[in-house]
């Protein structure tokens, strides 16, 4: 597609159940990031890939969080027994990789996440 | 890790004002993106400017590596220009590290 897709763009679900956030990022992007923000903060790093590894999932905020990347294309990102503080917009970015350049990140519109 | 201050954290200006939005961050970079987040939400790149100055019609960014700060200039502003603007940078060849946001209301 023409640009990163994410969904669902709204997700609501009760505290305790497992949810599942899907990116599709820019054809040819061999590079996928996810992001969070709560409200009124900026965007804090979760985890990267590069094709279908992970070099880094430092931000990863506990171990109910986990993310994998399927044919270098779409990332599924799976929050566990969801908290509260769970609740935020995750946001996928992707960019292509030349080698050790780096290349700017673009954005998709983001999952609004509501724990109740 | 890199630490990434922005300033002002608020501004309010009258439509046709013009402003400077700065960035400050604590170590090299290879990365650097300027992105304006909409009342929407959505995150709008800007400028991928890890170094030098560059244009795009109102809206212009200079950053100067070697003393480690970006500016960016928003000239004859409109109440579309409204919404957060995020400066990032990144020195690991990855995660991008956000500052907090200014956050712009621009009043018609």
């Amino acid at each position: 597609g023409a640009g990163v897709s994410q969904s669902p763009s709204n997700k609501v679900t009760e505290k305790g159940k497992d949810v599942e956030l899907r990116c599709d990022p820019i054809s040819g992007h061999t590079a996928l990031y996810w992001y969070r923000q709560r409200l009124g903060q900026g965007l804090e790093f979760l985890i990267y890939f590069q094709g279908n590894s992970a070099p880094d999932k430092s931000g990863l905020p506990s171990d109910r969080f986990s993310a994998e990347r399927t044919g270098e294309s779409v990332s599924t990102l799976t929050i566990q027994r969801t908290q509260q503080e769970d609740s935020a917009v995750y946001l996928c970015a992707s960019s292509l990789w030349a080698g050790s350049s780096n290349q700017p990140q673009h954005f998709g519109d983001g999952t609004r996440l509501s724990i109740l | 890790g890199i630490q990434v201050e922005q300033s002002p954290p608020d501004l309010i200006l009258q439509e046709g004002a013009n402003s400077t939005l700065r960035c400050n961050f604590s170590d090299s970079v290879n990365n650097l993106q300027w992105f304006h987040q909409n009342p929407w939400g959505q995150l709008i790149n800007l400028f991928y400017i890890p170094s030098g100055t560059k244009q795009n019609g109102r809206l212009s960014a200079t950053t100067v590596a070697t003393e480690r700060y970006s500016l960016l200039y928003i000239s004859s502003s409109q109440t579309t220009d409204s919404g957060v603007y995020f400066c990032a940078v990144d020195n690991q060849g990855g995660k991008l590290i956000f500052g907090q946001g200014t956050e712009l209301s621009v009043k018609p």
